[in-house]
């Protein structure tokens, strides 16, 4: 069964510093997400991204976050400067092809937990 | 804007014992409604949606779940608990089909023997 692949699964990084997260979505699926989930607190949305191109961002995607798509299959999130607050389970998501059931149904990978010191 | 409430963050059962994780949620406008389970040190995946049409919705290990547009609830069910059932489950809130999905707190459904 497809399935959606995160790497790394665990990322530490000190303050500042630039870290990348990488996700490989379903290999026919249109759209693609990221969430967080801070220790203790909800799932969050981050960005959606569909046809090369940020479609929806949360007030927590600012100017330090960023998403690329580089060569059609990975599908990356870029924090430029963490900060403490940046920790936090982090989960890629995709969703299907269009006009049917399957683009309502989101894919999760298992995540990659990031421990900013 | 929308916005989900689990209601119970830690909901301890025993094995084949009837189970009822609840969820509500806020919306302005129609919404579809989705549970995922996520087991210990694997990603969230999706256990039953309400898209539209029949308000019970089921899924293959044997869990309901009804919406309930008058009470803004769509809680989950299972007539009978298994060990394997022991995960956190999320209750999300969606406004399109391709839309973010607004979560709930989670609640953790631990089954004892």
């Amino acid at each position: 069964e497809p399935e959606v692949t995160q790497t790394p699964s665990h990322q530490v990084t000190q303050m500042g510093q630039e870290v990348i997260l990488r996700c490989v979505p379903i290999s026919n699926h249109l759209y693609f997400y990221w969430y967080r989930q801070i220790l203790g607190q909800k799932v969050e949305f981050l960005v959606s991204f569909y046809n090369n191109e940020i479609s929806e961002k949360s007030e927590i995607f600012d100017d330090q976050f960023s998403v690329e798509r580089p060569d059609g299959s990975n599908f990356t999130l870029k924090i430029r400067s963490t900060k403490l607050e940046d920790s936090a389970m982090y989960f890629c998501a995709s969703s299907g092809t269009s006009g049917s059931e399957a683009l309502y149904e989101q894919y999760f990978g298992p995540g990659t937990r990031l421990t900013v010191t | 804007a929308q916005s989900v409430t689990q209601l119970d963050s830690q909901v301890p059962v025993f094995e084949e014992a009837p189970v009822e994780l609840r969820c509500n949620y806020s919306s302005s406008v129609s919404v579809y409604l989705f549970w995922y389970v996520q087991y210990p040190n694997q990603g969230l995946q999706l256990l039953l949606k309400y898209l539209s049409g029949s308000t019970l919705v089921e899924s293959i290990n044997g869990f309901e779940a009804e919406f309930n547009k008058s009470q803004t609830s769509f809680h989950l069910r299972k007539p009978s608990v298994h060990i394997s059932d022991t995960a956190e489950y999320f209750c999300a809130v969606s406004g399109t089909s391709y839309g973010k999905l607004t979560f709930g707190q989670g609640t953790i459904l631990t089954v004892h023997p």
